[in-house]
């Protein structure tokens, strides 16, 4: 089946640092892509989305690149902070009429003093 | 905080005991979501509700049984759950469950299965 998927399992960065965390994704259909952040023991909150007909989108220290090209999405965090240190999901929704979410495996991010 | 609660944090239940996890929200959402997460792993989605009328079953077991009693609130009644069951359950809602809106999510029910 279709699947969402990171390449990278932990990344270590230092703080103050950029990170880039990427994610690759295979149904060429899905419209609407969304960054979680979800730290030890609480749900996933959300970051920053993106719709399909946008490439690039910017947040507080945060931005959002997409690829329908090549099918990738990154997320670009600035000036790393320790409370940054979580794992990083990808999602994308797949266009069922409903908002059937797809979540890549994680990327655990590491950000060290 | 989160704007979407979940009861009880913690749940430790026997193959046979029966069960229900809650969740609320009073965002004024009518889409809600719930889904599994097992430890390191992604979280799965299990069934979407849109106005108050279940739309998504993803070929969940029927030991777990969905509601929906208005639209602000979630159950998901447990009853002979297998140890492999035991995760952590996540709710989540949206403003409409047909458009390109952002799920907030609870921070989710443990539940281990003895």
């Amino acid at each position: 089946g279709e699947s969402v998927g990171l390449h990278l399992p932990t990344l270590s960065v230092q703080e103050g640092d950029n990170s880039i965390i990427n994610c690759a994704y295979s149904n060429s259909a899905s419209d609407y892509f969304i960054w979680y952040k979800q730290e030890s023991g609480k749900g996933p909150q959300f970051i920053i989305d993106i719709r399909s007909n946008m490439d690039k989108r910017q947040g507080q220290r945060v931005t959002v690149l997409l690829n329908k090209t090549v099918k990738h999405l990154s997320l670009q965090i600035a000036a790393t902070q320790p409370g940054d240190s979580a794992v990083y999901f990808c999602a994308e929704k797949e266009d069922t009429g409903f908002q059937k979410l797809v979540f890549g495996t994680g990327t655990r991010l590491l950000v060290s003093p | 905080d989160t704007e979407v609660t979940q009861t009880p944090k913690h749940l430790v239940m026997g193959m046979t005991n029966k069960k229900s996890l809650k969740c609320e929200q009073h965002m004024g959402h009518r889409a809600m979501y719930w889904y599994k997460q097992k430890a390191k792993k992604p979280p799965e989605l299990m069934f979407v509700y849109s106005y108050e009328k279940l739309s998504i079953n993803e070929s969940v077991p029927s030991r777990f049984s969905p509601e929906c009693p208005n639209s602000s609130l979630l159950n998901l009644h447990l009853h002979a759950l297998q140890p492999e069951d035991s995760a952590l359950y996540l709710c989540a809602s949206s403003p409409t469950a047909g458009v390109n809106q952002p799920q907030h999510f609870g921070d989710g029910t443990r539940l281990s299965i003895l």
